[in-house]
């Protein structure tokens, strides 16, 4: 089945500093990437999503010059959490759309983001 | 506008007896439906999908669901509780008239399987 992966798994950073994740389709190529963030215990909220080759699209509410999204190939896209503070401490989880597969979504591991 | 609903916030059931993970959706046009287990600081794992055919489905670890058109409901089922079963589960839906391809998650019903 498709694989999605994100990179790094776990971060921890002292606030004011930049944070970059990095989602990956590894087996199919992925027009649209999806970025989602969840609070614990809490469900996954769509923050964005990120179109190849075009300006993502946020969702209202989520601020796009804090969360800036690239998606510059088919098969990356990258969420980078600037000027970072304790707030923004969460779990975030992105994934890829397989227009050969119904358009289904495939998540990628999520990434645990620390902000001391 | 699309909805999901997961009632239960939490779901208690006593190993080997049968569990019942409820879910309801609104769409407007046809849904895509899909359930997906999270263990604790883990992703979502895919467990099954309706998107067209046979309203039974079936999927990993001995899990099934039933779309249920007339009750909008998608309720995640499995005969036999293991303690391992134990986790977060999230219904969603996809609206097929919403071409942005969005997935629309419930607020998650904790599993809790008790030796």
């Amino acid at each position: 089945g498709a694989v999605v992966s994100q990179h790094p798994s776990r971060v921890i950073c002292k606030s004011g500093t930049s944070v970059k994740i990095e989602c990956r389709s590894l087996d199919f190529q992925a027009t649209t990437m999806f970025w989602y963030r969840q609070f614990p215990k809490q469900s996954l909220m769509l923050m964005a999503t990120s179109n190849e080759g075009s300006k993502a699209t946020y969702e209202q509410g989520v601020e796009k010059d804090k969360f800036l999204i690239n998606h510059a190939s088919l098969t990356l896209s990258t969420l980078t959490v600037t000027s970072a503070h304790p707030e923004d401490s969460s779990f975030y989880i992105c994934s890829a759309r397989d227009h050969s597969s119904y358009n289904e979504q495939f998540f990628g591991p999520g990434t645990r983001l620390t902000v001391l | 506008a699309q909805s999901v609903a997961q009632p239960e916030d939490q779901v208690n059931v006593a190993e080997g007896n049968p569990l019942t993970v409820k879910c309801t959706y609104s769409v407007s046009g046809n849904p895509y439906l899909f359930w997906y287990v999270q263990y604790p600081n883990r992703g979502l794992q895919f467990l099954l999908k309706y998107i067209t055919g046979d309203n039974l489905v079936k999927g990993s670890y001995g899990f099934e669901a039933e779309f249920n058109k007339s009750q909008t409901s998608f309720h995640l089922k499995k005969p036999s509780a293991l303690v391992s079963d134990s986790a977060l589960y999230f219904c969603a839906v996809r609206d097929d008239v919403d071409s942005s391809y969005k997935l629309i998650f419930g607020s998650g019903t904790r599993l809790l399987v008790r030796p």
